[in-house]
C-alpha cells in the first residue's frame, strides 16, 4: 500500500469546469504515476514524475496538466472537463531502491463522472 | 505497436498451475517486466518482476525467456481467490501495460 491515498475518491462534475486530483504518499518514493482505466482499453499512462518539479508525458495526456512541488503530492488537473475524461483515475509509486528491492503500489482510484 | 500482448482470457481448474503468457518483443535493455492483477475495481496490485533471471516469490514465478521477448507467469496452485485480470507490463521510467488477462479459476 505504501500509504498512498487519493482525494476525492467520486466526483461528478459539469463539461467545462476544471478539476484536480490528488494523490499523497507517506514514504518518499521518487515515481509517481497518473494512469485512467477504461472499459476496453485497460490502463493508460497520463502523465509521470520522477522527482519535484521533474514530469513527462505519457500515452494520454491531451487535455491533462500534473504538478508536483513537494515529493508527496502529485495533481492532475483536468483544465476544462470533457465527457471523455470520464473514468476511473489511478495513481501509482514507484521506488527505485535497486533491482531486487524494488516496489509499486496502486492507489485505490478516483471515479470521475463528467457530465 | 503494442507494448505488450497478452490473451485477452483464460480458464484454469482450482488447484492446478495457471500459465499466463505475456509478448514484449520490443523490450529494451534496461526495461524490467512486471505482473500486476486488479481484482474488480480495485487498484492493482503488484505481483512480481523481473529483468531477465527468472524471479519466484511468495505469489508467483515468473519465467522470462532468455532473449527476452515474452515471459510467463505462474501462480502454481490456483484458487478461486486468484479470478482477476492480470497485466504484464514493461517499465523503464514509464511504467506501460497491455490489455490483460481475464483468469478464471474454477471450481
Amino acid at each position: 500500500d505504501a500509504g498512498i491515498t487519493q482525494s476525492p475518491r467520486h466526483k461528478v462534475t459539469e463539461t467545462g469546469t476544471p478539476v484536480t486530483l490528488r494523490c499523497h504518499q507517506t514514504e518518499n518514493h521518487r515515481y509517481m504515476y497518473w494512469y485512467r482505466q477504461d472499459p476496453g482499453h485497460g490502463l493508460r499512462l497520463i502523465h509521470y514524475s520522477y522527482g519535484v518539479k521533474d514530469t513527462d508525458k505519457g500515452e494520454v495526456s491531451d487535455g491533462y496538466s500534473v504538478s508536483r512541488s513537494k515529493t508527496e503530492d502529485f495533481l492532475l488537473t483536468l483544465e476544462s472537463a470533457t465527457s471523455s475524461q470520464t473514468s476511473v483515475y489511478f495513481c501509482a509509486i514507484r521506488s527505485v531502491q535497486g533491482a531486487l528491492k524494488e516496489q509499486q503500489y496502486f492507489g485505490p482510484g478516483t471515479r470521475l463522472t463528467v457530465t | 505497436d503494442a507494448k505488450t500482448t497478452q490473451p485477452p482470457s483464460m480458464d484454469c481448474a482450482e488447484g492446478r498451475a495457471a500459465n499466463l503468457p505475456c509478448n514484449h518483443s520490443t523490450i529494451s535493455g534496461n526495461e524490467y517486466v512486471y505482473w500486476y492483477r486488479q481484482i474488480h475495481s480495485q487498484g492493482p496490485q503488484y505481483i512480481i518482476h523481473g529483468l531477465k533471471n527468472n524471479e519466484t516469490n511468495e505469489m508467483a514465478s515468473l519465467i522470462i525467456t532468455e532473449d527476452r521477448k515474452s515471459s510467463t507467469l505462474i501462480l502454481p496452485h490456483a484458487t478461486l481467490r486468484d479470478t482477476a485480470v492480470y497485466y504484464c507490463s514493461r517499465a523503464g521510467n514509464m511504467l506501460t501495460f497491455g490489455g490483460g488477462t481475464r483468469l478464471m479459476v474454477k471450481p
